[in-house]
């Protein structure tokens, strides 16, 4: 099984739905992150949390609001999805050395 | 504003050849420089990663080497096999990346047999 698992995988929605990719991690890692792929921008940072009650905007948090629901799940939702939000988004975790793990990403397509 | 700075955006290296990759960055505060590799279909992986006190860092066929004074740093992968293409991310971040990283555009590389 994957250490960071994201669901769902892909999912297509309309423009003004309200969406939600969920992530959970078995790592025990506090710090997970929510990144951004877009193809020639490289990965982005959305959101990060440290902890349950820690967390913190990124490079890119507009349009975008996350919950941590307990140590081991992160959660990215778009309120109102819009089509320049298609993109691949990836979830991950960091160890106390800082490496960062990275889901195998959800592909989000707003049409 | 792109802190971190990356090329080429592709390229194509022979079998046995040495791929170059190269960064720059803006931020005097980043401290630690970690690079990517990500295979269709995955998500980017650790492959090497060198903080600003070393000039040089050095994994199997992977080697960091880093320039303080310029800004820059570069992924050197000797030998390059078929089995290295994938695209490549450099990365940079302030407090060793507890805040997340910055990261590079992506260098797409192929390795022809």
């Amino acid at each position: 099984d994957a250490d960071v698992t994201q669901t769902p995988r892909n999912r297509i929605t309309k423009t003004g739905k309200r969406i939600m990719l969920e992530c959970s991690q078995t790592k025990g890692h506090d710090r997970m992150y929510w990144y951004r792929q877009d193809p020639g921008l490289g990965l982005r940072l959305i959101y990060y949390s440290f902890d349950v009650k820690d967390i913190n905007k990124g490079e890119i948090s507009d349009g975008y609001s996350v919950s941590r629901q307990a140590q081991a799940k992160f959660s990215l939702s778009l309120e109102s999805a819009i089509p320049n939000q298609t993109a691949l988004y990836f979830c991950a975790t960091s160890d106390p050395l800082n490496t960062i793990y990275f889901g195998e990403g959800s592909w989000l397509t707003v049409v | 504003q792109q802190q971190v700075k990356q090329s080429p955006q592709s390229l194509i290296v022979q079998k046995g050849g040495i791929s170059i990759i190269n960064c720059a960055y803006e931020n005097t505060a980043f401290d630690y420089f970690p690079w990517y590799q990500q295979f269709p279909g995955k998500g980017p992986a650790l492959l090497i990663a060198i903080r600003p006190d070393v000039s040089e860092k050095k994994e199997g066929r992977f080697t960091i080497s880093f320039n303080k004074s310029a800004k820059q740093f570069s992924l050197h992968i000797m030998d390059s096999q078929p089995g290295d293409s994938a695209t490549y991310f450099c990365a940079a971040s302030i407090r060793g990346g507890a805040d997340g990283l910055t990261f590079g555009k992506g260098t797409h590389l192929i390795i022809q047999p």
